[in-house]
């Protein structure tokens, strides 16, 4: 089955640094790979969906690139703001029965410092 | 705030009750899903329809069962659970392609906060 790997230490950064978080996973190639935030409490929130085909995707100061040989994506926020403080989960598109299932990673904690 | 509504936010239940989580979305999308999620566990999905039609069951228990009556509604009824299913648990929505089966981005509810005594 596939098996997704987030890093589970927090990572902690300064205010105006680049956050880059990591997004391992193991078998087959997904259709797509998604990028969400979530906040204590709450559910996650949509940010980012990059397709198997595209190498890098940007929003805002969002972006996400998609390597399917080392099977990695990485997130980056840019110009980081205590604001962006967060879990970021990654979930990859997995085949199953004619159609794609969001299986989602543990999520990595980023906490930015003012 | 998103178009997925779920109510109660909060909820504390003996092992012997009998219970309903209600999810609705007000995006006229063709799917909705169940997951739970647990502290330090990722999120773990529970049931999918897809046009109103359960298409994953993964190996959830019995004493979940999931009620989807049309493409806006969907609940969860619990009965008999164990302090371990104790969680948050989520519902979502998306707009899936009928041709090639792939589900884009999902609109997450703000969840259902499950206590077990």
């Amino acid at each position: 089955s596939q098996k997704i790997e987030q890093n589970s230490e927090a990572l902690n950064i300064q205010e105006g640094k680049t956050a880059t978080l990591t997004c391992n996973y193991t078998n087959y190639s997904p259709a797509y790979l998604q990028w969400y935030r979530q906040d204590p409490g709450r559910g996650p929130v949509f940010l980012l969906l990059i397709r198997e085909n595209e190498k890098e995707k940007r929003k805002e100061r969002l972006k996400v690139t998609f390597d399917t040989t080392l099977k990695q994506s990485l997130f980056h926020i840019t110009a980081s703001q205590p604001a962006d403080s967060a879990t970021y989960l990654c979930a990859l598109a997995v085949p199953s029965g004619g159609s794609y299932i969001p299986t989602f990673g543990r999520g990595t904690s980023l906490i930015v410092h003012p | 705030e998103t178009g997925v509504t779920q109510t109660p936010r909060h909820l504390v239940m003996g092992m012997t009750n009998k219970k309903s989580l209600k999810c609705e979305q007000h995006l006229g999308h063709n799917a909705m899903y169940w997951y739970k999620q647990s502290a330090k566990k990722p999120l773990e999905l529970m049931f999918v329809y897809n046009f109103k039609e359960q298409t994953e069951n993964n190996s959830v228990p019995s004493r979940f069962s999931p009620e989807c009556p049309n493409s806006s509604h969907l609940f969860l009824h619990l009965h008999t659970l164990q302090p371990e299913d104790s969680a948050l648990y989520l519902c979502a929505s998306s707009q899936d392609n009928p041709t090639s089966g792939l589900s884009y981005e999902q609109y997450f509810g703000p969840g259902t906060r499950l206590t077990v005594t």
